[in-house]
């Protein structure tokens, strides 16, 4: 049984580009949430997808957009890159409704913007 | 908002040694609370968890009570190993999000 996996792994960008990180889902979940975890720090929630739809939303800027499929795999993209968004990038899975209280997450991707 | 505390690192231990990482939260509701476990390079692994007031979790030798009295959530090992060496994330959830601490790097030497 695969759990969550992420790709690509590692990434390098340019100030003012933008990135499209992607994640499946552990086999048998419907709700994927996006985070960003700065170097040193706890993972920050980005925002929650559930049927195709953003379910909820942290304190992150437009910049930041998601998609999910209708596999339930999911995207996140970035634009106009800043330095501070240099982080790991974390995707977890879960089961709707219950998808706070049961989260399985991903290896991250590491995203380093130069 | 809901928030979590935890106890600055990093903690250095010797092999067989006690563990406690403090742990604190606030809240206005009853959230959940969690512990995750970060090896180098890998994502975050559910330690344990407790759902209310007064639940212990439990898994691998660690354990945390879910204090609502005292709005804790400290973990507990008996005895470390040098495979325990990670950072510790205390988290809650009200079942919309996840907050995390800032987390804790453990150091077992042997």
């Amino acid at each position: 049984d695969a759990g969550v996996t992420q790709s690509p792994t590692h990434l390098i960008k340019t100030r003012g580009q933008q990135v499209t990180l992607r994640c499946s889902p552990k086999s048998g979940h419907d709700t994927v949430s996006w985070y960003q975890q700065a170097l040193g720090q706890g993972p920050q929630f980005i925002f929650q997808y559930y049927e195709e739809e953003e379910r909820q939303r942290g304190n992150f800027p437009d910049r930041f957009s998601g998609h999910q499929f209708p596999n339930y795999s999911s995207e996140l993209n970035v634009n106009a890159l800043l330095l501070g968004d240099s982080a790991l990038y974390l995707c977890a899975s879960s089961l709707w409704p219950r998808g706070a209280y049961e989260q399985y997450f991903g290896p991250g991707t590491r995203l380093t913007v130069t | 908002g809901d928030s979590v505390t935890q106890m600055e690192g990093p903690v250095t231990l010797s092999e067989e040694a006690f563990l406690t990482i403090n742990c604190t939260y606030t809240a206005t509701g009853y959230p959940s609370l969690f512990w995750y476990v970060q090896y180098p390079g890998e994502g975050l692994q559910l330690l344990l968890k407790a759902t209310k007031a007064d639940d212990k979790g439990s898994n691998k030798g660690f354990e945390a009570t879910y204090r609502k009295e005292t709005t804790s959530f400290h973990l507990e090992k008996g005895s470390v190993q040098v495979s325990d060496s990670a950072v510790y994330f205390c988290a809650l959830s009200d079942g919309n999000d996840m907050r995390f601490g800032a987390g804790t790097r453990l150091t077992v030497k042997p």
